[in-house]
């Protein structure tokens, strides 16, 4: 069965400073692997996908995420953390493959950026 | 901002009643999903519509059901309201090879 895991409940940074929010992640096949970015009584926005190609994937705000097929993980990073980036950030898995609309989500991380 | 809108965004009901939860897709989307997101949780698919017929199911019983118009949009139903049923419900809508839009949620309190 797909799943993915965010083994940290929060992550506390200083503005400024890189950031890393970790998710590992299970699934039989290729993995299909997204990040989506929570605000306060928002809906999930859409951050960046690993569907195929280079291991390094750029999304949107600054944020990049590396895949790592070894270790089954797929990191969401920062070089430089702003306040405002702080918010709940989940880490997903498609269901079905290229088809990317049916997603399985980890728990979430919620990030704190402090000034 | 998303495309994808959803009505009410809150609501309270009663255990034991019926809800009915609208959720308008982003132009150019034919395929529209709905997830429950529980308190401190993730968001959990319920199931997806495309071009009016449901076209997967999460782990969810028979009173969740929905419905999609010829336009796209769609319908969450949730009969027999349980304390467990409150919770953040999120459309997202997406067409051919696009990931997932969302709006931003109908907050379902049952009291």
């Amino acid at each position: 069965a797909q799943s993915v895991a965010q083994p940290e409940d929060q992550v506390n940074v200083a503005e400024g400073n890189p950031l890393t929010v970790k998710c590992t992640y299970s699934v039989s096949g290729n993995p299909y692997l997204f990040w989506y970015v929570q605000y306060p009584n928002r809906g999930l926005q859409f951050l960046l996908k690993y569907i195929t190609g280079d291991n390094l994937v750029k999304g949107s705000y600054g944020f990049e995420a590396e895949f790592n097929k070894s270790q089954t993980s797929f990191h969401l990073k920062k070089p430089s953390a702003l306040v405002s980036d702080s918010a709940l950030y989940f880490c997903a898995v498609s269901l079905t493959g290229p088809r990317v609309d049916k997603l399985i989500f980890g728990t979430g991380t919620r990030l704190q950026v402090f000034p | 901002e998303t495309g994808v809108t959803q009505s009410p965004t809150h609501l309270i009901k009663t255990r034991g009643q019926q809800v009915t939860l609208r959720c308008s897709s982003q132009s150019g989307h034919n395929t529209v999903s709905w997830y429950q997101q529980a308190l401190g949780q993730g968001p959990q698919f319920i199931f997806q519509y495309y071009r009016e017929e449901e076209n997967g199911r999460g782990n969810f019983p028979p009173r969740f059901s929905g419905l999609q118009f010829p336009n796209y949009s769609s319908e969450l139903n949730v009969n027999a309201l349980e304390l467990d049923d409150s919770a953040l419900y999120l459309c997202a809508s997406s067409g051919l090879n696009t990931e997932a839009f969302f709006g931003q949620g109908t907050r379902l309190t049952v009291v």
